[in-house]
């Protein structure tokens, strides 16, 4: 079955320090993977994208990278700031008889002051 | 700002009553898709229009619609409402239909369903 799923389901540091996001998947045959960065009430913006071949991939403080042996992903923040508190979702292409995706549930950051 | 826009921004219902949400996609993009993003939880995909053809359906309701317009903007046609139908519906788009592409999220419609 195709599942993607992101730990943890919440998160809160302070401001200033690092963390990592995990998602892990099942999906095959995989096309590719995007981190998206959802703030409360507002659509999802993109932060990275990463095809097979890929295995990190920066934007900024944002850096993802992809193991696709293991079928892992990570997204880590680095020196994290107050507007950075939001849900961050990973989610995963494939290919079966047409491009399909699937959302991860989202892990929630809160940066505290 | 992503370049897609929403209307309304919010809509206020009764139950069994029947709304229209629009979309207005990127300008050059051909593909349009809809999700429905309940209250704390994930996006779920609906449906995915390509140059005015149904692309993808996903976990679309008998009572919702969608269409795609000549000049590509699109609406979701929410019946038969219920209470839990009340959620954020968001319109995104993209330049072409394949899963490569990125996708660029609208605003979003909030639903209340009374």
């Amino acid at each position: 079955k195709n599942q993607v799923e992101q730990s943890p389901q919440s998160l809160i540091i302070l401001e200033g320090k690092n963390c990592t996001l995990q998602c892990n998947y099942t999906v095959s045959p995989f096309s590719n993977l995007r981190w998206y960065k959802q703030d409360t009430g507002r659509g999802p913006v993109s932060l990275t994208i990463m095809t097979f071949s890929e295995n990190t991939k920066s934007n900024g403080r944002y850096t993802a990278t992809l193991d696709a042996d293991t079928k892992q992903s990570s997204l880590h923040i680095t020196a994290s700031q107050l507007s950075d508190s939001a849900s961050y979702i990973c989610v995963v292409s494939f290919n079966t008889g047409g491009f399909k995706t699937i959302f991860g549930a989202g892990t929630r950051l809160f940066v505290k002051a | 700002d992503s370049g897609v826009t929403q209307t309304p921004k919010h809509l206020i219902t009764a139950t069994g009553q029947r709304v229209t949400l629009r979309c207005s996609p990127r300008s050059g993009d051909l593909s349009v898709y809809w999700y429905q993003q309940s209250l704390d939880q994930g996006l779920q995909f609906l449906i995915q229009y390509y140059n005015g053809e149904e692309r993808a359906k996903g976990n679309i309701l008998e009572r919702f619609s969608a269409q795609q317009f000549p000049d590509l903007h699109s609406e979701l046609n929410l019946s038969s409402l219920e209470l839990g139908d009340s959620a954020l519906y968001f319109c995104a788009s993209s330049p072409l239909a394949g899963g490569k592409n990125e996708q660029f999220f609208g605003p979003g419609t909030r639903l209340t369903v009374l």
